[in-house]
């Protein structure tokens, strides 16, 4: 079974500062999906990540896929209270990709 | 464009009961996907459908079936409703069947009492 794990599992900062979050797995992923959630929301589609070592860029949030293709990684720059939510990775797995997904990262950005 | 939409936005059933949720995926999306979100386990994958055809199954009961319509839009049913089963129903669609990238709908949250 390929597992995503994501690591801090709760963050809060303030606003202004940085932060990098991950998403690590023991098994190679043909690629990685970023998502944000909010309370009652369904979750919204950040990035996906193909390329082993690929970067990806999206305004002040950073995405990288790990040149082995089994982990990722989010950096937000000068993170600012809309970046709350739940960030969730996900790829797929077995042959009918489905999607497994990460327990998530609560980000709290205190003003 | 409109994205992935989800009816009812709230259902409340009582234990032994039966529920139904729907989804209409994005317009030109033929693959619809549910996942269930409960408090501490995260987004598990439940069902694939494509194409009208059931294409893949997650680690859940029988009593967890759906369907897709000739339009794409889908249904969840949930039959003999236990309490575990309260949670938020996710469903998302993809432009190629089976494909990576989905789009989620804003869910529907199950209670079951």
């Amino acid at each position: 079974t390929q597992l995503l794990e994501q690591s801090p599992q709760f963050l809060s900062i303030q606003e202004g500062e940085n932060l990098t979050v991950y998403c690590n797995s023991s098994s190679v992923f043909s690629s990685l999906q970023w998502y944000r959630q909010e309370p009652g929301e369904g979750p919204v589609l950040l990035v996906t990540v193909v390329t082993g070592g690929e970067v990806k860029k999206l305004k002040r949030l950073t995405f990288q896929f790990g040149d082995a293709r089994k982990d990722s990684s989010l950096h937000i720059t000068a993170a600012q209270p809309g970046d709350t939510g739940l960030y969730l990775c996900a790829g797929p797995t077995g042959a009918n990709s489905k999607l497994t997904f990460g327990k998530g990262i609560t980000l709290s950005v205190r003003p | 464009e409109a994205g992935v939409t989800q009816s009812p936005t709230h259902l409340i059933k009582t234990r032994g009961q039966q529920a139904t949720l729907r989804c209409s995926p994005i317009s030109g999306h033929t693959s619809v996907y549910w996942y269930q979100q409960a408090l501490g386990l995260g987004l598990q994958f439940l069902l694939w459908y494509d194409e009208g055809e059931e294409r893949n199954r997650g680690n859940f009961p029988p009593r967890f079936s759906g369907r897709q319509f000739p339009n794409y839009s889908s249904e969840l049913n949930v039959n003999a409703l236990e309490l575990e089963d309260s949670a938020l129903y996710l469903c998302a669609s993809s432009l190629i069947a089976g494909g990576e990238t989905q789009y989620f709908g804003p869910g529907t949250r199950l209670l079951v009492l």
